[in-house]
């Protein structure tokens, strides 16, 4: 199995600031991903992070909007620019790890954040 | 439509009672996922399925590729039990996973 962490486990934070999000693994994975979980709602793939390169985002998410940054195997961070009331969400951090032949998928606790 | 649809979205359920949440597909697949997700937003993987049936104390997960079909159930529900519980899978075109809404459901004692 994974275990995951993630920084904050919450937030309040004002219209037009940003928060950084910290995701630690406590092994190496090839795969992370974060994803978003607006209120009432399903989660939304926002990108997968990629160890030495760029972040691969989805449709409808940007890097200034939500850069991405990598340095290592275990460690991922997620920063929410700018914010806005509609930035509100769930944010989960994910890992997926090849186990028994099978991609096995892990989740974060989530940063739940608030934006007044 | 969406591409994984779950029935029913709300569920209440007295304790010890029989409870079957299922999920649909209209993709081809290489898993299914049942996660469990509580109030504080943390996400737990129950099953991972590609067919067949699992089980793991009193939940039962099973799926049926042909049908495109999966179900889980949770025997004798407890109110700890009250979460959202997530159907997500993972297409064979990709890596990544495809989730459903979610059913919400509540156990009273």
């Amino acid at each position: 199995s994974a275990v995951i962490s993630q920084k904050p486990s919450r937030d309040i934070c004002q219209r037009g600031t940003s928060l950084t999000i910290q995701c630690q693994v406590d092994s190496q994975v090839t795969m992370m991903f974060w994803y978003r979980q607006q209120p009432g709602q399903s989660l939304t793939l926002i990108a997968t992070a990629n160890q030495g390169s760029e972040a691969t985002y989805e449709s409808g998410f940007v890097i200034d909007k939500f850069p991405i940054s990598r340095p290592n195997l275990t460690f991922s961070t997620l920063t929410v620019s700018n914010m806005s009331p509609e930035d509100s969400s769930i944010y989960l951090c994910s890992v997926s790890r090849r186990e028994v032949g099978t991609d096995t998928q892990y989740f974060g606790p989530g940063t739940r954040l608030t934006v007044l | 439509k969406n591409e994984v649809e779950q029935s029913p979205q709300n569920l209440t359920a007295q304790e010890g009672e029989f409870i079957t949440i299922n999920c649909s597909y209209s993709v081809g697949i290489s898993a299914l996922h049942w996660l469990q997700q509580h109030p504080g937003g943390g996400i737990v993987s129950l099953f991972m399925l590609s067919s067949g049936k699992k089980k793991h104390g009193r939940l039962i997960a099973t799926i049926n590729i042909q049908e495109k079909h999966s179900s889980l159930h949770i025997t004798a529900s407890h109110p700890r039990d009250s979460a959202v519980y997530i159907c997500a899978v993972r297409k064979t075109s990709g890596s990544r996973l495809t989730f459903g809404e979610g059913t919400q459901l509540t156990v009273n004692p």
